[in-house]
Parts: C-alpha cells; structure tokens; sequence
C-alpha cells in the first residue's frame, strides 16, 4: 500500500510570493491534516479536512488555506510568504472510520528568502 | 483547548540503558495519546499509542503507561540502542471525534544514545 505522498520535497520562494502543496493520503484514508513544523515551536496543527469539508483549523492566519477533492487528495496554500514561514509542512492522512492513526508524509521543506 | 507539555527536551543514555519521557496533558476529555518517532530528515511516525481504557501497553522495547486521573502518560524504552536516537512526540486527542482524529503534539524530546 502506496503510504503519504507530498509534492514538492523542497521549494525555496521569495517574500511575498504564493505556494502550493500538495498531499496525496494513503488509499482509502479520508481525513488528511495538514503541520507545521519548526524547531522553534515543534510541531503545529494547521487545518484538517475530512470529505472535502475543513472541520478543523489550527491558529494560523488567513494567508493559510487548503482544499480537499473528491479523490481524497489535498491541497494547502499560503499566501504573500514570509521569512517566518519556512518550515517543513507536513501531511498527515487517516480513515476515519473509527480509526484514529495518523500516517504523515515526508513533508515538503519550504524555504522563503 | 488541549496543552500538551513534554519532558525532558533531551535525553541523552547509553545503550543498554532505559529511557523514559514524559507528557502531560490538559483535556480530561482527550482519550487517545499517540507516539511518534522522527529520526532526523524523515517522517515521524507512529511507534505505540494507548486509549483511554487501557493502563498500560507494551510492544517488544518499547511501552507506553496512562494515568487518567493525573493526565500523565509515559513512554519507556528499555534495552536502548543506538537506532533508537531520534526525537519522540507524544500528542494527546479526542479521537474519533466525529470522524476525525486532531492530536495536539509535545515539544519533543531528543533522544540520543551512546554506544
């Protein structure tokens, strides 16, 4: 079984720029959420989406979205980029069916310059 | 909302030895603490969890106790090998909780073991 997969591994951007990143979760995983991790503050949920639907957010600013598709698959934005937002940001996939396991993704390393 | 606090930062042993980290937790109604490993450039992943009906769970090395009255749950690797250095998040959450699962992490804790 395919496990979390996210594109791009690395991405290097310039303040003020926007960037996409994309999550696929594993098949037949349903819910996927998205970290933010630095060694400063660890690890930080940022949103979760579950059936295209985000139904719950982390506390992170406006610049910060996602999307869910049909086929599970996700998608998070952020908007006029920061230094403060290079990190690695991760995805995290589960089925929710009464399972609670999370599965992440290796993560895709952002670096804003 | 729920506050997750780890301890200690880093752990530093030599092999053969046991470690054990720590995490507390402030929702009474969380009912799902996961462990996670994260050896470094790599994914974190899941290594044992424990629900809130159970005390104590073990898997080979590694185990995992629950206090539900003090909201304390613990991690303990016994045997230490030098593979074993890597950093740990505990996390703490309501799961499943209409259909969705959202831990709130620890800082982490650097384990490192000495050969």
């Amino acid at each position: 079984k395919a496990g979390v997969t996210q594109t791009p591994r690395y991405l290097i951007k310039t303040r003020g720029q926007q960037v996409t990143l994309s999550c696929s979760p594993i098949s037949g995983h349903r819910s996927v959420s998205w970290y933010q991790q630095t060694p400063g503050q660890g690890l930080q949920f940022l949103f979760e989406y579950f059936s295209e639907t985000q139904r719950n957010k982390g506390n992170f600013p406006g610049r910060f979205s996602g999307r869910q598709f049909s086929n599970s698959r996700s998608e998070m934005n952020v908007s006029t980029l920061e230094l403060g937002d290079s990190a690695l940001y991760l995805c995290a996939s589960s089925w929710a069916q009464g399972r609670t396991e999370a599965f992440f993704g290796q993560g895709t390393r952002l670096t804003v310059v | 909302g729920e506050n997750v606090e780890q301890h200690p930062s880093t752990l530093s042993v030599q092999e053969g030895d046991s470690a054990v980290i720590k995490c507390t937790y402030s929702d009474s109604a969380s009912n799902y603490f996961p462990w996670y490993k994260q050896e470094l450039g790599k994914r974190p992943q899941l290594i044992i969890d424990i629900r809130s009906n159970v005390g104590e769970k073990k898997d080979q090395r590694i185990a995992v106790t629950l206090n539900k009255t003090a909201k304390h749950f613990s991690l303990h690797i016994t045997e230490t090998q030098p593979e074993d250095s890597a950093v740990y998040f505990c996390a703490a959450s309501r799961g499943p909780s209409g259909g969705s699962y959202i831990p709130t992490f620890g800082r982490g804790t650097s384990l490192i073991v000495h050969p």
